[in-house]
């Protein structure tokens, strides 16, 4: 069964604190992708990438980076948090058939 | 325009009933379709996709496709509370890459 996994359900951080979301994918596949989820805004792409090194910023980069250093695993990166990055961010990988999504991550920055 | 609009709903229905959940896209040229289905606190999960005009069924889901009036919806017969949740619609751009659109969902509640 293909899976991507993200290493946290729940997380609270401090304003100002760096905070990193890891994802990993056990499918060897190319593309991998973060969104972040609020209610009455559906998803919206942060960030994603093609290939190892490789980022391109989605819909809404700001606040965000990325890092993808293996072909499994991407991870993102708010440098400074903010309350307003409070959110559930979701990690995907995609194929032929579609995106497979990670368990999420609900964030709270308090 | 959105590139995939659905129905923002909530979209109520009693147990037992059709819920009938619509979408529509802007890309003409896009070729692979797809539902997903988010239980609250959770995340998406893939229900069904479909690649060719007409009625795919699977169970007490049916996909349905027109490519001609770039309109995609899915059919849950039989609805059940368990049904209850959000249900994504998603487009894969004909590209390299398989990227994908997502609507913005619609909330259906099956009430018993």
């Amino acid at each position: 069964d293909v899976k991507v996994t993200q290493s946290s359900r729940y997380l609270v951080k401090r304003t100002g604190e760096k905070v990193f979301l890891e994802c990993v994918q056990d499918m060897d596949h190319e593309n991998m992708f973060w969104y972040r989820q609020d209610p009455g805004l559906g998803l919206r792409l942060i960030y994603f990438s093609y290939d190892v090194k490789m980022k391109e910023k989605g819909d809404i980069p700001e606040g965000y980076s990325v890092s993808r250093e293996k072909k499994e695993r991407f991870s993102l990166i708010l440098e400074s948090a903010s309350t307003n990055q409070t959110s559930m961010y979701l990690c995907a990988s995609n194929s032929n058939y579609g995106y497979t999504f990670g368990s999420g991550t609900r964030l709270t920055v308090v | 325009q959105k590139e995939v609009e659905q129905n923002s709903g909530p979209l109520s229905v009693p147990e037992g009933a059709i819920a009938s959940l619509n979408c529509t896209y802007s890309d003409r040229g896009s070729q692979s379709f797809f539902w997903y289905r988010q239980y609250s606190g959770k995340s998406p999960e893939l229900i069904m996709f479909i690649y060719s005009n007409g009625d795919k069924e699977d169970g007490r889901f049916t996909a349905q496709l027109n490519k001609a009036s770039q309109y995609v919806s899915l059919l849950i017969r039989d609805s059940q509370p368990s049904d209850s949740a959000t249900y994504l619609c998603a487009v894969m751009l004909l590209n390299n890459n398989n990227d994908m659109r997502f609507g913005a969902g619609t909330r259906l509640t099956v009430k018993p």
